[in-house]
């Protein structure tokens, strides 16, 4: 079985730009998670969906950023004007709620706002 | 607020036993999980606590004290691919997915 996937892997943009993350969850997964992790602050937990619906947006910065979740198997983050202090890895993870708990994270998004 | 406290960094050579603490504080409680993450890489699940006592699954082990809002995980006959940071998460209750992270500890292991 495929892992969470992330794409792109890396990302450089300048300061305004639009930059959107996708992630593709684990087939059967029914949790969606978006996380930040900078070595400031940490691994900061963005949003989370179930069952497509947002449960918990408290994490989101501000109104630049944004996450949609379109079906059960496809997220986007979009962060619109991006600014250099958004420069952090972002990850995205899935889980299977009312199975597990555990949290399975794709690999990441290293985005450099300039 | 929310807060889980680790240690910044720990050092060991290898063979040794090391055990990464976690002590936290937050509003209510269902459960404790450890990930790994190594440099440059993703969180992992290593294991979860859900009951007071020790769970083990091969040269990891996890403790967990209710009462002492409390765990710990335990790695023995170190190896140098043990190097990595390992982080702590709360589960606050039985309807949320939501896990806070602690701060993270950093392991680094000698020859």
């Amino acid at each position: 079985d495929a892992g969470v996937i992330q794409s792109p892997r890396h990302e450089v943009t300048e300061m305004g730009q639009e930059v959107t993350l996708r992630c593709k969850l684990i087939s059967g997964h029914n949790s969606l998670f978006w996380y930040r992790q900078t070595m400031m602050r940490g691994l900061e937990l963005l949003i989370y969906f179930n069952n497509n619906v947002p449960i918990d947006d408290s994490g989101m910065p501000e109104d630049r950023f944004s996450a949609k979740m379109p079906n059960a198997s496809f997220s986007t983050l979009k962060i619109q004007p991006s600014e250099p202090r958004d420069s952090a890895v972002y990850f995205c993870a899935s889980s299977d709620r009312g199975r597990t708990d555990t949290q399975y994270f794709g690999p990441g998004t290293r985005l450099t706002v300039l | 607020g929310q807060s889980l406290e680790q240690p910044s960094e720990v050092t060991a050579v290898e063979g040794a036993i090391v055990q990464i603490n976690c002590t936290y504080q937050t509003s209510g409680f269902y459960g404790l999980s450890w990930y790994q993450q190594h440099d440059g890489g993703a969180p992992t699940f290593l294991s979860y606590n859900g009951l007071d006592g020790l769970e083990e699954t091969g040269r990891f082990s996890s403790f967990l004290s209710r009462s002492d809002s409390y765990g710990y995980l335990l790695l023995q006959e170190l190896q140098m691919k043990d190097s990595a940071s390992y982080f702590c998460a709360v589960k606050r209750s039985y309807n949320t997915d939501k896990l806070i992270f602690g701060t993270g500890t950093r392991l680094q292991v000698f020859p």
